[in-house]
């Protein structure tokens, strides 16, 4: 069964850059059948789409983040990692990491998620 | 890169239906059959209802289903339980790699 876990500081002050980790497990983050991504949800709001990596290291940013955002893949650690550099407390939410089904653009599997807040 | 429009809030008895709307553009709901809707409960994991429009994973119950009309996505939900009630969520392929969300509909089951 593949599993999806993402790791990071719970806490960071504002101007800093957010660092997070998913680690996959269960599956090879190494397949052409798949990508990455990188999804999150502002505490009592909807979730939004934030990028997406393939094993190869192609990258796929939400426009809105794009210049503040670096999505790297290490495929012999079987983890992906996300960095958003220059927070604010508008960045607080719920990051969740999760499998794209590339043929049939969907996210099958995802995991628990984890809060970080931005906040001095 | 805006949201997909969804009702903040449906309502239903036990045993009847709803349908959730999901209000894209030409750009995305319009030009590609590949939204999906998740279910969220609170605090949890959103988990994969539908994709490619009106197709169910393996082990989703049959009271689930997706259509398309237009630049519209709907979620349909027959046979209401008390276990429906979440958040329901549509994403859709907005081309070049990327996805936009709906803003989420909660569904109350009265």
């Amino acid at each position: 069964q593949l599993q999806l876990q993402e790791s990071g500081p719970g806490l960071v002050k504002p101007s800093e850059t957010l660092s997070l980790t998913c680690t996959v497990s269960g599956g090879s983050i190494s397949s052409s059948s798949y990508c990455w991504g990188w999804i999150r949800q502002p505490p009592g709001k909807g979730l939004e789409w934030i990028g997406t990596i393939y094993y190869s290291g192609g990258t796929y940013y939400n426009p809105s983040l794009r210049s503040r955002l670096t999505i790297s893949v290490d495929t012999s650690k079987n983890q992906f990692s996300l960095k958003l550099s220059s927070v604010t407390a508008a960045d607080t939410a719920v990051y969740y990491c999760a499998r794209e089904w590339v043929a049939a653009r969907r996210y099958d599997y995802w995991g628990q998620g984890m809060l970080v807040t931005v906040s001095s | 890169q805006s949201a997909l429009t969804q009702p903040a809030s449906v309502s239903g008895s036990p045993r009847q239906s709803i349908t959730i709307s999901c209000a894209g553009t030409s750009s995305d709901v319009g030009n590609y059959n590949l939204v999906s809707w998740y279910q969220q409960y609170p605090g949890k994991a959103p988990k994969l209802i539908i994709y490619e429009g009106s197709k169910r994973p393996s082990g989703v119950s049959n009271r689930f289903s997706g259509s398309k009309s237009g630049n519209t996505a709907s979620l349909t939900i027959s046979g209401l339980q008390a276990e429906d009630e979440a958040d329901y969520y549509c994403c859709s392929y907005a081309g070049g790699g990327t996805f936009k969300f709906g803003g989420g509909t909660k569904l109350t089951v009265l």
